[in-house]
């Protein structure tokens, strides 16, 4: 079974702090996806990386960094946490887009107060 | 603008009846269209998904149709059960292009007993 874990699950972070949500995957897949899901705006996509120092804007990438360290991990980095941020954020990964689903993480819940 | 749109934010429907989700995208480009199924507080989870070369795809009580000069998709669920009341979340991508999906911003579908 395909495996994305996430940390923390759950963070309260305050306004202008820094905040660092953590994915790592044990599928050997080389792209890797973050996204966020608010009610009314289904999934959309933050940022995404093709493999180990690769990353790549999605289409709200604004306010948000990205960092692949190695192939197993992938960090979305929020420098300076706005209350907009607050959302449940999904990491997933996967191979060529036809050739393998993309397998996503349980998600962590973020509360920027 | 929206790229991939599910206009219809909920459904209801029958136990042992037909449920009809639907989908639209803009992009000539897409070739890779998938169905995802969202519970709460739970990560989505692919359902189904379909190339181009096809117009349609059948996986037990599932079946997606694909109408290419319509720029339209479907997710038939026959024998519909309670177990089937979640959040489904349409996907679309291009496989020659970037290796990320568009999705939707996802449809509830209620099965009353």
């Amino acid at each position: 079974e395909a495996a994305v874990t996430q940390s923390p699950r759950n963070k309260v972070a305050v306004t202008g702090g820094k905040v660092t949500l953590s994915c790592n995957q044990t599928n050997n897949h080389n792209n890797m996806y973050w996204y966020r899901q608010d009610t009314g705006h289904g999934l959309r996509l933050i940022h995404y990386s093709y493999g180990a120092g690769s990353t790549e804007k999605g289409d709200i990438p604004d306010g948000y960094k990205a960092s692949r360290p190695s192939q197993e991990n992938f960090s979305l980095i929020l420098e300076l946490a706005t209350p907009s941020q607050t959302s449940v954020y999904f990491c997933a990964s996967g191979d060529r887009l036809g050739q393998d689903t993309q397998y996503f993480g349980p998600g962590t819940r973020l509360l920027v107060l | 603008g929206q790229q991939v749109k599910q206009s219809s934010p909920s459904l209801t429907v029958q136990e042992g009846g037909i449920s009809i989700l639907n989908c639209d995208y803009e992009n000539d480009m897409f070739d890779y269209f998938a169905w995802y199924k969202k519970y709460p507080d739970n990560s989505p989870t692919l359902l189904i998904s379909v190339r181009s070369n096809v117009d349609k795809r059948e996986d037990g009580r599932l079946t997606v149709f694909l109408n290419k000069s319509g720029k339209h998709f479907s997710l038939h669920i026959t024998a519909s059960q309670p177990e089937d009341t979640a959040v489904y979340l349409c996907a679309a991508g291009d496989t020659e292009g970037a290796d990320r999906l568009t999705f939707g911003k996802g449809t509830q579908l209620i099965i009353q007993p």
